[in-house]
């Protein structure tokens, strides 16, 4: 099956700061959506985007599909973005939602 | 708010109980999904119902078993459970499996302790 691979797995910022996760997976794809996982556990759906760029406030998210990675911008980080971002991603012809491990991003004041 | 509830949000349990899980999708989705999170592991897909019919069992033991009465509404029933069954359990909604239908919103979770 897919393999969904996520890096860093952790990352430490101050207020303010930028970042970029990176999702790499290794099959052609046609669902990939990024999450945020807050501290009670919620998924909440940031990006689906198995191809293209989209934007939502701070947050962008570009995906590659021919180079087989997405990436997740954070622009000025603030303190309620810390949690776990998670990437997961299905082939085609397949219903089974693949997710990778997680970054997990704690954002100090 | 993502028009998936689940209920109960925790549950403590000993081995030899029976619990079962609900969830309820607000969406008009016609697909559910049962998910398993363990620390330190990635999610674990469970089951996949279709219009109320199962289409995925993804080598589940079988002291879970799902029931899907209507697209609305998806339960988890839990008997006989373990220790390591101790985990969060996540339910899931899409329009349906296919390509960009495939969009899934999931519940707040129900945070299960096996004793």
């Amino acid at each position: 099956g897919i393999q969904v691979e996520q890096s860093p797995p952790d990352l430490i910022l101050q207020e303010g700061a930028n970042s970029t996760l990176r999702c790499n997976f290794s099959d052609s794809v046609n669902n990939l959506q990024w999450f945020h996982q807050n501290p009670w556990g919620q998924l909440i759906n940031l990006f689906y985007i198995p191809s293209g760029t989209k934007q939502n406030g701070r947050l962008s998210a570009t995906t590659v599909a021919t180079e087989r990675y997405s990436l997740l911008y954070i622009s000025s980080s603030q303190t309620t973005d810390s949690g776990v971002y998670f990437c997961a991603a299905s082939r085609y012809n397949t219903d089974k939602l693949i997710f990778g491990t997680g970054t997990r991003l704690q954002v100090f004041p | 708010e993502t028009g998936v509830t689940q209920t109960p949000r925790h549950l403590v349990m000993g081995m030899t109980n029976k619990k079962s899980l609900k969830c309820e999708q607000h969406l008009g989705h016609n697909a559910m999904y049962w998910y398993k999170q363990s620390a330190k592991k990635p999610l674990e897909l469970m089951f996949v119902y279709s219009l109320e019919e199962r289409v995925e069992n993804n080598s589940v033991p079988s002291r879970f078993s799902p029931e899907c009465p209507n697209s609305s509404h998806l339960f988890l029933h839990l008997h006989t459970l373990q220790p390591e069954d101790s985990a969060l359990y996540l339910c899931a909604s899409s329009q349906d499996t296919q390509g960009w239908r495939n969009e899934q919103f999931f519940g707040p979770g129900t945070r299960l302790t096996v004793l």
